[in-house]
């Protein structure tokens, strides 16, 4: 799987937006970006995914740069629920369903109320 | 919302006992997988199965490790001869047929190996 940088921690307070990036510069053409998170003693779970063009969904938002090398989560209201790690992972489908994720140490977020 | 279940939630075993974890996936799901995350480090997958076989398989499965789909619904995970090294939180997950799709895990079972 193609590599993703993201910074280890960022902290926001309570109720403001969260803009969370994700640097992949060797994505390709059929690399979707996934995000997921995984709250303190949880498996991970979904949050959204997209390959060109920018997602919303309930959760949040997913803005995708033009040359897709970067992308940037966004939690428009942050809430302490939203105290996590968030992780950034390219999936390429072709692999179909059978591909295992690969996570990285992706970004602890930190809420301050 | 639909979810993938897993028992035990917390099972401590001895070192060299056999141990199997259970996990019930989403029904209209018909891919499944392990992960696996040691306290304080990245979750790992270690493998995938589709259509009653492994589809995908990490360098952590090793024949210590098998999986089976007994009946339509359980997946389980088994582990024969346990290391203190195999103690970590074990994630089931499952997904559909398109890869363009997120997967769901579960809550996790925490093993512990003494």
């Amino acid at each position: 799987d193609a590599k993703t940088t993201q910074p280890n921690s960022m902290e926001s307070n309570e109720e403001e937006p969260v803009h969370l990036p994700c640097n992949h510069s060797t994505i390709s053409g059929t690399d979707y970006i996934h995000w997921y998170r995984q709250l303190p003693s949880q498996g991970p779970e979904y949050v959204i995914h997209g390959l060109t063009s920018n997602v919303n969904n309930r959760m949040a938002s997913l803005a995708i740069a033009e040359d897709r090398k970067s992308s940037t989560l966004i939690l428009h209201r942050a809430t302490l629920r939203d105290a996590a790690v968030y992780y950034c992972i390219l999936r390429d489908f072709q692999g179909g369903g059978a591909d295992g994720l690969t996570f990285g140490k992706g970004t602890h977020l930190i809420i301050q109320p | 919302e639909p979810e993938v279940t897993q028992t035990p939630s917390h099972q401590v075993t001895q070192m060299g006992q056999e141990v199997i974890l259970r996990c019930v996936p989403i029904s209209n799901h018909l891919y499944f997988y392990w992960y696996r995350q040691i306290l304080g480090q990245k979750v790992e997958f270690l493998v995938s199965f589709y259509n009653n076989e492994i589809s995908e398989k990490s360098e952590i499965f090793d024949d210590q490790f098998s999986v089976e789909r007994p009946d339509g619904s359980n997946f389980t995970l088994k582990i024969r001869s346990t290391k203190l090294e195999d103690s970590a939180m074990y994630f089931c997950a499952s997904s559909t047929v398109l890869a363009n799709y997120g997967y769901t895990f579960g809550s996790g079972t925490r093993l512990t190996v003494v």
